[in-house]
């Protein structure tokens, strides 16, 4: 059974930090490429960055691009967001997901919550 | 960027009901489409991906259909479990880009 869960999140200062962790089981970790996704104020979805299986590529959305970085780490099976230069607007679930280049997503994690305030 | 748009936003219907679900995207695609269900308070489901196929574990009622720039998500009959958000998104290229939701609420 395909597994991910989340974790790292919390409440941070406008400007600070975050790394957001999400460790996976049930499948072979460094066979998939792994994706942030967060939820939108409006509560749509936002895609936000994506990593290759051997962690080569990285690809980012514009909104926080030079903030963010994506990297794994295939012998922990886990898949890391670090959040710099945190804003306001940052803050909303962020849900780690499974994919495939044929598929997309096809598991998700449950969701962290990073609330950003002062 | 291509943009997804969905419609309807938001739809009311009756369990039993069949229901359609509109995705367009602002450039071809191919089949590189999946479909999203989300209920309230919980992480999206995966429902359908490459346009047409289910996803293992999402009911058979669920349908997908489309290729190029116009998609379709299909309920056959409605259940009470399936009131929730439905949300489109293209993994053509990046950036991945989502459809806005459709809200799918009881009569």
């Amino acid at each position: 059974e395909v597994q991910l869960l989340e974790s790292g999140g919390g409440l941070v200062q406008p400007g600070g930090s975050l790394r957001l962790s999400c460790v996976a089981s049930g499948f072979t970790f460094n066979n998939y490429a792994m994706t942030w996704v967060r939820q939108t104020p409006g509560k749509g979805l936002e895609w936000v960055s994506s990593i290759s299986g051997s962690g080569g590529s990285t690809y980012y959305a514009d909104s926080v691009k030079g903030r963010f970085t994506i990297s794994r780490d295939n012998s922990q099976n886990t898949v890391y967001l670090q959040l710099n230069s945190l804003r306001a607007e940052d803050t909303t679930i962020y849900y780690c997901a499974k994919e495939r280049r044929a598929t997309g997503i096809d598991y998700w994690g449950q969701g962290t919550l990073v609330t950003v305030s002062s | 960027d291509i943009q997804m748009t969905q419609s309807p936003s938001s739809l009311s219907a009756s369990v039993g009901d069949r229901v359609t679900i509109t995705c367009r995207a602002s450039q071809d695609i191919s089949n590189y489409l999946a479909w999203f269900q989300q209920r309230p308070g919980k992480a999206p489901k995966t429902l359908i991906y490459a346009a047409s196929t289910l996803q293992n574990g999402a009911p058979s009622r669920f349908s997908g259909s489309g290729s190029g720039t116009d998609f379709t998500l299909t309920i056959s009959s409605l259940e009470a479990e399936d009131f929730a958000i439905y949300f489109c998104q293209q993994y053509k290229s990046y950036p991945i880009t989502f459809g806005q939701g459709t809200r799918l609420e009881i009569k």
